[in-house]
């Protein structure tokens, strides 16, 4: 079935530092991968998404380029600020089958910047 | 446009008592999903609805969960009799998926149900 690991966290960073968190992913076909990003006490939001290989997605300096050859989605910014202190989780979405739309997420890397 | 709303927003009770959780979903918004978050864990699909119709219940513990959607809108969630092991926050989720539109549609999730059980 479907899968996704992330790197192990919490990541603790200083302000203005580069970030990246590693996904890799198993799936049948050609997935979707996303980006969601849980702020503390708030629900789960789209950061951004790549639907085929090489695509990247981008968004608020967030960056994810989908690799088929390697099977992964890691995110990066080049300069992180305390604001983007949150949990942040990778997804995918198979098409078709009996689950359509279903998304699989990994278990979340907590993501902690200090001033 | 208003987002998912859920409630309540937490919840504590004792094991083998019961508890629903109430969402109601995006205006517009066919498809309708309940994941469990286990802390430290990432988001677990329960059900998943396509208007009021089971397309997806393959891991809801079906001799304690249960979910309705009448009328293809509000969804319920029930656990009856709740168990430690069900602590975790509940998240609805809603999008436009299979009305049309691309498998990739974004999901919008509410802020969830933290439910302790004691």
């Amino acid at each position: 079935g479907d899968s996704v690991t992330q790197m192990e966290g919490p990541v603790t960073l200083s302000e203005e530092a580069f970030l990246t968190i590693n996904c890799t992913y198993t799936a049948t076909g050609y997935p979707s991968l996303f980006w969601y990003v849980q702020y503390p006490g708030e629900g789960l939001q789209l950061l951004l998404k790549a639907t085929k290989a090489d695509d990247k997605g981008s968004n608020k300096g967030f960056e994810a380029t989908y690799r088929k050859e390697t099977t992964s989605f890691h995110l990066e910014k080049g300069s992180v600020q305390v604001s983007d202190s949150a949990v942040y989780f990778c997804a995918l979405s198979s098409a078709g089958g009996t689950s359509y739309g279903k998304l699989t997420f990994g278990q979340g890397t907590i993501l902690t910047v200090h001033p | 446009e208003a987002g998912v709303a859920q409630s309540p927003r937490y919840k504590i009770i004792e094991k083998r008592q019961s508890v629903a959780f109430w969402c109601n979903p995006i205006s517009g918004h066919a498809t309708l999903y309940w994941y469990q978050q286990i802390l430290g864990q990432g988001p677990k699909l329960l059900i998943q609805f396509q208007n009021n119709g089971v397309v997806d219940d393959s891991q809801l513990p079906k001799d304690r969960f249960s979910a309705e959607r009448l009328k293809g809108v509000d969804s319920t969630l029930k656990i009856q009799p709740a168990k430690l092991e069900d602590s975790a926050v509940y998240l609805c989720a809603s999008s436009l998926r299979g009305q049309g539109s691309s498998y990739n549609s974004p999901l919008h999730f509410g802020n969830g149900t933290r439910l302790t059980v004691t």
